[in-house]
């Protein structure tokens, strides 16, 4: 079993619509979560950290359930420049400081 | 402008021909951090540093060596390069080892190879 999961996709959105992926993470003693973008043959950037009591920035969610170990993002009003593929990414919890990135879920918005 | 910087982007190099990718970041940042990325695999640790001098293996360092003689660079060495080290290639740095802000990547240094 993979350590962070993710449906790899792609989500097929027309604009304007909402769109919510989910990513599981296996270690319970993960810390810190963080949802990243990358576009093709780009560099990963952060998309925002994942707080235990969820939080916002604009037109993106994010959610973090530790009873269940996922976390979740949600995208409204899909703008064609969202086409991208989100990585979920949890941070462990010991000396290492690794980050553990999912394979990422693909977005493709269309006109 | 705060970033970080690797070099070369791309690079078509033979097997046992030793190389090193360069990377710099202008942010003082204690944490670095190499990766590499191939289809269906995500992104995976190679090596990452704390600190100065002080650098530790990740998920796959096999192949690869590293260096932190300044806090700003961290390049990666292949002693000698095999195709299946063909791959995408970022360098990663962040404030701390554990960074509510997340890390802030390089632009990728694409390897092949032959």
């Amino acid at each position: 079993r993979k350590e962070v999961e993710q449906d790899p996709g792609p989500f097929n959105v027309p604009e304007g619509a909402t769109v919510a992926f989910n990513c599981t993470y296996s270690n319970s003693a993960s810390q810190s979560f963080f949802w990243y973008r990358q576009d093709c043959r780009k560099e990963p950037k952060l998309l925002m950290s994942v707080y235990s009591s969820g939080n916002e920035d604009g037109r993106f969610t994010a959610q973090l359930n530790r009873a269940s170990q996922y976390i979740s993002l949600l995208i409204r009003d899909s703008k064609l420049s969202d086409s991208a593929t989100y990585l979920c990414v949890v941070n462990y919890a010991d000396s290492s400081y690794k980050l553990i990135f999912g394979s990422g879920t693909r977005l493709l918005v269309r006109p | 402008e705060a970033q970080v910087t690797q070099n070369p982007r791309y690079l078509i190099t033979v097997t046992g021909k030793k190389l090193t990718v360069t990377c710099s970041q202008n942010m003082n940042h204690e944490y670095m951090s190499w990766y590499r990325q191939d289809p269906g695999l995500g992104l995976r640790q190679i090596y990452y540093s704390m600190n100065v001098e002080v650098t530790d293996k990740g998920d796959v360092p096999e192949g690869y060596k590293v260096s932190r003689k300044e806090k700003r660079n961290f390049p990666l060495i292949l002693e000698s390069p095999s195709p299946n080290q063909t791959s995408l290639y970022f360098c990663a740095s962040s404030l701390r080892g554990r960074s509510t802000g997340g890390q802030y990547f390089g632009p990728g240094t694409r390897l092949t190879v032959t």
